[in-house]
């Protein structure tokens, strides 16, 4: 199995415009997260689905934040406009069975994002 | 905020020596989890230890929980320049919470 695939690795943009994460998941897991990692917030959890369903997106930080999962193999993360504070490092992850937190996290190895 | 907390922020050691990196938690868990982070990679699953077991050994890992204490500990045996990494626990409750997480330096 080829792991979570994020896409792209790094991305850099100006302020104010679209900014679209992807990722495939681990085929067979039913569960989807999206977390974003900095230096000063470490690592937060924006955004978590269950068989394509989204179930917590309070952490999703405003209205500029968007998800999505159309099928099982494909969810993307929207940021528009983007804004220099949204630089960070995207990671995608994915698990099966259970409920939350009660199965590994495989994770991908990252989008790197910069907003200037 | 942060439900899991490190303890050490950092770690030196030589290889051969063991790491004991330490994580407390404020509220009650279902299950933590420990992960390992190389330099501008994704984390990688360690160890998942319920909150009905005291201990768990995978390899040169050894897992601690003391649900009494909300606390838990990673210790690694007889490390290895390799282990260089970040190191993270992550508690289980409604949703899965990372602390911010030990680097550990193992010097050759």
């Amino acid at each position: 199995d080829a792991g979570v695939i994020q896409s792209p690795r790094h991305e850099v943009t100006e302020m104010g415009q679209e900014v679209t994460l992807r990722c495939k998941p681990i085929s067979g897991h039913d569960y989807l997260f999206w977390y974003r990692q900095t230096m000063m917030r470490g690592l937060e959890l924006l955004i978590y689905f269950n068989n394509n369903v989204p179930i917590d997106d309070s952490g999703m930080p405003e209205d500029r934040f968007s998800a999505k999962m159309p099928n099982a193999s494909f969810s993307t993360l929207k940021i528009q406009p983007s804004e220099p504070r949204d630089s960070a490092v995207y990671f995608c992850a994915s698990s099966f069975g259970g409920g939350v937190g009660d199965s590994p996290l495989h994770f991908g190895n990252g989008t790197r994002l910069t907003v200037t | 905020s942060q439900q899991g907390e490190e303890d050490p922020q950092a770690l030196s050691i030589q290889e051969g020596e063991n790491a004991t990196m330490n994580c407390s938690y404020k509220t009650s868990i279902n299950n933590l989890q420990w992960y390992r982070q190389n330099s501008g990679r994704g984390l990688v699953h360690l160890i998942l230890i319920r909150s009905n077991e005291r201990e768990k050994h995978s390899g040169r890992l050894r897992v601690t929980l003391d649900t009494s204490k909300k606390s838990s500990s990673l210790l690694i045996t007889a490390s290895r320049a390799a282990d260089t990494a970040s190191y993270f626990c992550a508690t289980s409750g409604s949703r899965l919470t990372f602390g911010e997480g030990t680097q550990l330096t193992v010097n050759p």
